[in-house]
């Protein structure tokens, strides 16, 4: 079992609509749970990162934490054609070095 | 730009060579870690940095690889005897207060 786990996709959703991905993880002792962006070619951008159980938004983005059920989600409203990228769920492990998915492929298409 | 900075972007090299990739953190951030990351894959961890002191190596970082953070400032990594297997983007990020930034990465290409 991979220690960070994601639909790979692709996840094609309609221009303004609610595109939701999902993230498991093994590691119950994990702390802080990080999405990060990648655009084809370029390196992760930081987009949301969440430590408490709940919600917590951020613009457009909203992450969303459960560690009893060991999953991270993230939201975006309101999707734009410039969302369309992958999208890398990360957790922390030790020495707070990041543990990531493999990444979920979002299409915004017009 | 006060991002981190990763030089060279790209770099192509034969099987068996030794190539050097720096990174310069955000002058502020203490804490530098290095990734690897292939086509489909999310980043892979292989080192980390707190100043100078290495405290973590990934067990991906076989002999051929070495890494430095002298003067706890910028961070080179260096492969030796250069493989296919190793041709990925090599990404450096710092970090202050647990959230990483990546630099722009290095790709490597092996002949």
């Amino acid at each position: 079992q991979k220690e960070v786990e994601q639909n790979s996709g692709p996840l094609s959703v309609p221009e303004g609509a609610i595109a939701s991905l999902n993230c498991t993880y093994s590691d119950r002792g994990s702390q802080s749970f990080f999405w990060y962006r990648q655009y084809s070619g370029k390196s992760p951008e930081l987009i949301m990162f969440i430590y408490s159980n709940g919600d917590k938004e951020d613009g457009r983005f909203t992450a969303q934490l459960n560690k009893a059920s060991q999953y991270v989600s993230l939201l975006i409203r309101d999707s734009q054609p410039s969302d369309s990228a992958t999208y890398l769920c990360a957790v922390t492990g030790g020495y707070n070095k990041l543990i990531f998915g493999a990444g979920t492929r979002l299409a915004v298409h017009p | 730009d006060t991002g981190v900075s990763q030089n060279p972007r790209h770099k192509i090299t034969k099987r068996g060579q030794n190539v050097t990739f720096r990174c310069d953190p955000i002058s502020e951030h203490n804490r530098l870690y290095w990734y690897r990351q292939t086509l489909g894959q999310g980043p892979e961890f292989l080192t980390y940095f707190q100043n100078e002191a290495q405290l973590e190596k990934s067990r991906l970082l076989s002999d051929r690889f070495s890494a430095e953070r002298p003067k706890g400032s910028f961070s080179t990594l260096e492969i030796q005897r250069t493989e296919q297997g190793d041709s990925a983007m090599y990404l450096c990020a710092s970090s202050l207060e647990g959230r990483q930034f990546f630099g722009p990465g290095t790709r490597l290409t092996v002949l």
